[in-house]
């Protein structure tokens, strides 16, 4: 599995964009990347995932770069309940495990 | 609606007694795993089971025990637990197949103290 970098916390403003990078440059073709948030010891979300393209749903958007070593999870209009630890995690879907391999993610900080 | 529920939330216990945290599901789900987090180390994984009578180690087993009788059950079993042992549990659940199989449920989490 691809190993992700992620920058240890960021900021954001309320009903500001929050955009948090996420390089995982050694991913391989058949690899999805996605993305979990925790807030405050509750049990990780999962927020969106993506392979190649561009997705949204009702949380958030994900850029992927063409070139697919990094991408960039979107919340719109943060609010202080998006305060929380973001975890990016590239996998191969399928196969017999389906660990999720968490890291240190970002935390977000979404002040008023 | 949709969720994954562990009990009990919170536990303290003495070190050797045997305790068990419960682990229900109702998506009807394949896959379940059982996570530890501790701080600095993230989220590990101890066990898994991709369907009723199949189990299998993950990246942290020692120490716990997992059984899968029932699609939507998965419980953890500390036989003797010790100190160390001390963490926050998670238990997930996965559809099979597919790219969502990685959309994991998770429950609220289960803080154990073992003094």
């Amino acid at each position: 599995d691809a190993k992700t970098t992620q920058p240890p916390s960021m900021d954001c403003a309320e009903g500001r964009a929050a955009n948090l990078p996420c390089n995982h440059s050694t991913i391989s073709g058949n690899e999805y990347v996605y993305w979990y948030r925790q807030i405050h010891s509750q049990g990780p979300q999962y927020i969106i995932h993506g392979l190649k393209n561009n997705e949204t749903n009702e949380m958030a958007s994900l850029i992927i770069t063409e070139d697919r070593k990094s991408s960039t999870l979107i919340l719109p209009h943060a609010t202080l309940r998006d305060t929380a630890v973001y975890y990016c995690i590239a996998r191969t879907w399928g196969g017999s495990q389906g660990n999720l391999i968490f890291g240190k993610g970002t935390k977000l900080s979404v002040k008023p | 609606e949709a969720q994954v529920t562990q009990n009990p939330r919170y536990l303290i216990t003495v070190t050797g007694k045997k305790l068990t945290v419960t682990c229900s599901q109702n998506m009807n789900h394949e896959y379940m795993s059982w996570y530890r987090q501790d701080p600095g180390l993230g989220l590990r994984q101890i066990y898994y089971s991709m369907n009723v009578e199949v189990t299998d180690k993950g990246d942290v087993p020692e120490g716990y025990k997992v059984s899968r009788k029932e699609k939507r059950n998965f419980p953890l079993i500390l036989e003797s637990p010790s100190p160390n042992q001390t963490s926050l549990y998670f238990c997930a659940s996965t559809p099979r197949g597919g790219a969502s199989s990685y959309e994991q449920y998770f429950g609220p989490g289960t803080r154990l103290t073992v003094t």
